[in-house]
């Protein structure tokens, strides 16, 4: 059971817009910054959107990020058949001293 | 170019030992926080702890289950980064990734640990 919360998968047709949410408390989305994750099969996670809306360099504009009191999304629009993947929120938990993950949302371009 | 590149995960029996190294280069390792991130097979993300930068106290933040028994150092002169990990159990069966701190910029490709009999 993971401390943040977030839908197993996620689909839509390409050109949709989907969003995925990350739900947590007080002690970690609350009152810490939200990074997420984009792990492609049999690949290692990348970052995505970095402090709740930030993207790095590289990371197309149509992926999003936003934070609202202890819940966070991440928002992707014009879907493409490459984004198909498993995306994690993640935060630092103040009150369990260590940096907590979601359990990771698999997304289907169908 | 940033490289991070992990090494050292093997099959071992359960109560055994393994020591993780994790090699950065591209950036300065020594302002660097990193940690240590596992995924077991088929399942998500699980951080398993992080060292700060001596800059910033050098100290370590574990897991609970983890605490006790794994322990992350480090060799700024080396520009890497260990897990030893001891008392293993079946459970620490995952990929082990190595990133950098706290935003996990970079990451890298992952190394298999197996506990088993």
């Amino acid at each position: 059971q993971s401390v943040l919360t977030q839908p197993p998968s996620a689909s839509g047709t390409p050109g949709q817009r989907v969003t995925i949410s990350c739900s947590g408390g007080s002690s970690n989305i609350g009152r810490n910054a939200v990074n997420w994750y984009q792990q492609l099969p049999g690949t290692a996670p990348k970052l995505l959107i970095y402090t709740n809306n930030q993207r790095p360099s590289g990371v197309p504009d149509r992926f999003s990020g936003s934070k609202s009191g202890t819940s966070a999304s991440l928002a992707i629009s014009g879907l493409q058949s490459e984004d198909e993947a498993d995306y994690y929120c993640a935060a630092w938990d103040d009150s369990l001293n260590g940096r907590v993950f979601g359990g990771g949302t698999k997304l289907t371009v169908l | 170019e940033v490289q991070v590149v992990e090494s050292g995960g093997g099959l071992v029996k359960p109560g055994g030992s393994l020591r993780l190294s994790c090699a950065a280069s591209g950036f300065t390792f020594s302002d660097a926080w990193m940690s240590w991130v596992r995924q077991p097979p088929g399942k998500g993300l699980e951080w398993v702890g992080r060292i700060k930068s001596k800059t910033a106290g050098g100290t370590t933040d574990y897991a609970a289950p983890v605490k006790g028994r794994f322990t992350i150092s480090r060799d700024d002169s080396k520009n890497t980064v260990y897990l030893q990990m001891n008392s293993l159990e079946t459970e620490d069966t995952a990929v082990y990734y190595c990133a950098t701190d706290p935003r996990g910029m970079h990451w890298g490709q992952g190394t298999l640990v197996t506990v088993s009999s």
